[in-house]
């Protein structure tokens, strides 16, 4: 069993639709991590969270400790917000990563 | 501001080859670096951390080893590469292991 599950693997999306990636994780954590990886390979941070909830443009991140879990929201799709989004988890001592979910945002 | 470097952008070495990846960063000092590797259709794996020159630690076994021989310079090498070595590498870098991490541009290895 992965200590980090990310669902859906898979999402297509019509441009313009609201996205929610989830993220839930089996181990106690010190922050989480959201992060989107481009077709070409490169890796931006979104998010680190710790608790409740951050906000950055179009993006929402979200994380309930109690529950480990996290989501990940886009309001107001674009083509552009195509790209692989990964959730990881730092226990204090280690890195899990999930598998990623890819998102294709159609026009 | 802060920048970070990786080369080469795309290596092609044959099975037995040494390594050697390059990662610098450029506009902070004493900064904690990662070496990731995400091979095909799998996800990110944190493969070396260094919190100081000198300091390696390593997450995984593995036919790699890392170096930090200056403070922003942080090297990813191997004496005789497999060919499960090959897979996208990736250096960050982050003030702490608890703040968010910063990625290079990556370095595509294909071991034939």
């Amino acid at each position: 069993k992965n200590e980090v599950e990310q669902s859906p693997q898979n999402l297509t999306a019509q441009e313009g639709e609201f996205i929610t990636i989830n993220c839930s994780y089996s181990v106690g954590i010190s922050a989480l991590h959201w992060l989107q990886q481009h077709p070409g390979g490169g890796i931006v941070s979104l998010f680190m969270l710790s608790s409740g909830k951050k906000k950055h443009g179009r993006l929402i991140a979200t994380i309930n400790i109690q529950e480990k879990h996290s989501s990940l929201h886009i309001t107001a799709s674009h083509p552009r917000d195509s790209a692989v989004y990964i959730c990881a988890v730092f226990t204090g001592n280690q890195f899990y990563f999930g598998t990623g979910t890819s998102l294709t945002v159609i026009p | 501001s802060q920048t970070i470097h990786q080369w080469p952008a795309t290596l092609v070495q044959p099975v037995g080859s040494p390594l050697s990846l390059e990662c610098t960063v450029e506009g902070t000092s004493n900064p904690n670096l990662y070496w990731y590797r995400q091979a095909a259709g799998r996800g990110l794996q944190l493969l070396f951390y260094s919190v100081g020159i000198g300091q390696i630690s390593s997450e995984v076994p593995q036919n790699l080893s890392a170096s930090r021989p200056q403070d922003r310079q942080f090297i990813l090498s191997s004496k005789k590469l497999l060919l499960s070595d090959s897979g996208f590498y990736l250096c960050a870098w982050s003030w702490d292991r608890v703040t968010e991490q910063y990625f290079g541009p990556g370095t595509r290895l294909t071991v034939t």
